[in-house]
């Protein structure tokens, strides 16, 4: 059984400009999150996605956006980069709420200069 | 509100030395406590977890963590360690509303041959 896929693994984008990643859950996940880390934040959750309904979300400016598709794929959409926009963004799917644990893919790593 | 608190921000211990990782947790009710591994630049791999039951659960490398209620802990033990055990270490509770969890700062962990 394939694992959690995020893509693409690294960017390096501009301030201003804005940053689309993509994760594909494990087959049979509905429900997606993302979480961003930083050194000096740690893990912080950003949003979570069941069966394309957003159901929760961090506190997150607006900027940060997100979707899941009817294939349970999801992206989350960074808009007018920052520097300190610069993270590791990690994709975690999850079969169902409840008694359930999360499963990470390896991460987009997002350098913004 | 629900916290982790790992207090150890950096450990190093001894190739083939036993390992003790501390976390403490703020929620109301009796969590379901996970401890998961980060490699350099990689995503989060799930070691163990606590969903009820047996106080003491195994994991996968060797690894045992002990679930104390009256502590509000969950600590993370190894016997022996191996050079590959190097990495980060993350403690979590959850999931909660819209499967999010928190997770801790983090131990980062040295092993020296």
């Amino acid at each position: 059984k394939a694992g959690v896929t995020q893509t693409p693994r690294y960017l390096i984008k501009t301030r201003g400009q804005q940053v689309t990643l993509s994760c594909s859950p494990i087959s049979g996940h509905r429900s997606v999150s993302w979480y961003q880390q930083t050194p000096g934040q740690g893990l912080q959750f950003l949003f979570e996605y069941f069966s394309e309904t957003q159901r929760n979300k961090g506190n997150f400016p607006g900027r940060f956006s997100g979707r899941q598709f009817s294939n349970s794929r999801s992206e989350m959409n960074v808009s007018t980069l920052e520097l300190g926009d610069s993270a590791l963004y990690l994709c975690a799917s999850s079969a169902t709420q409840g008694n359930t644990e999360a499963f990470f893919g390896q991460g987009t790593r997002l350098t913004v200069v | 509100a629900q916290s982790v608190t790992q207090p150890d921000i950096h450990i190093t211990v001894s190739e083939g030395a036993s390992l003790e990782l501390r976390c403490n947790y703020s929620y109301g009710a009796t969590p379901y406590l996970f401890w998961y591994v980060q490699s350099p630049g990689q995503g989060l791999q799930l070691l163990l977890k606590y969903f009820s039951g047996d106080t003491l659960v195994q994991g996968i490398k060797g690894f045992e963590a002990e679930f104390k209620r009256s502590q509000s802990s969950f600590n993370l033990r190894k016997p022996s360690v191996h050079w590959s055990d190097a990495a980060e270490y993350f403690c979590a509770v959850g999931p909660f509303t819209g499967n999010q969890f928190y997770f801790g700062t983090g131990t980062s962990l040295t092993v020296i041959p």
